[in-house]
């Protein structure tokens, strides 16, 4: 069965700075990897996704992720934070079926 | 990109009643349609999944009798938590697919705050 790890709940960077999100996987098949955005009281966005191909995968707001299957992880990464990206991240897996199990999700603060 | 909504956004109701969530599809059909429960806080936990014309397939722990799902056409799927409970309240979340399995995109849709006084 598959399972999602986010380390760390809350993570808190500075405006312009790198922000470095963790995740890592557990899967029995080739997993689908996804990372989700959540603002405060609304539904889940997608922000990028991995399914075969290239590990690096860039996704919306200039945010990318790379898969790394030797480490299983999937982390999730931007070069510049911006005070817009303040919200709560999840990272989820599929596993050859429909079903999305998602992380504990991580709530990004950006300080000013 | 792809569009689903959910009504009513936010629902107060009495201990005992009722309560009926719509997730819509506006501009694709869903063949599959997914409801989350989101605690504060906390992650989404999968419900049940509900294909166009046939009976939803529960999570292990979610009572099917409890948390009605009805997928009755390729846009719609409703939700209805019957004599809901103060332990009821929660976020759910729909979300939709257009394929018919095999890890296709799902589209989220904004949520339903549920409070049961």
């Amino acid at each position: 069965a598959q399972s999602v790890t986010q380390l760390g709940s809350h993570v808190s960077v500075s405006e312009g700075a790198l922000v470095l999100l963790r995740c890592n996987y557990s899967s029995s098949v080739p997993p689908y990897l996804f990372w989700y955005v959540q603002y405060p009281n609304q539904g889940l966005q997608l922000l990028l996704k991995y399914t075969t191909g290239a590990t690096l995968v860039k996704g919306i707001n200039g945010f990318e992720a790379e898969f790394k299957k030797s480490e299983t992880s999937f982390h999730l990464t931007k070069p510049s934070a911006h005070m817009s990206d303040a919200a709560e991240y999840f990272c989820a897996v599929s596993e050859g079926d429909d079903k999305i199990i998602f992380g504990k999700g991580t709530r990004l603060h950006i300080l000013p | 990109g792809a569009v689903v909504s959910q009504h009513p956004s936010r629902v107060i109701c009495k201990s005992g009643t009722s309560v009926k969530i719509e997730c819509r599809s506006l501009d694709f059909q869903a063949t599959t349609m997914f409801w989350y429960r989101q605690f504060p806080k906390q992650s989404l936990m999968l419900m049940a999944t509900s294909n166009e014309g046939s009976k939803a397939t529960y999570e292990q722990g979610v009572e099917k009798d409890k948390f009605l799902i009805n997928h009755a056409s390729l846009t719609l799927s409703t939700l209805t938590v019957t004599s809901a409970h103060p332990e009821d309240s929660s976020f759910y979340i729909c979300s939709a697919s257009a394929g018919t399995g095999n890890r296709d995109t799902q589209y989220f849709g904004p949520g339903t705050r549920l409070t049961v006084l």
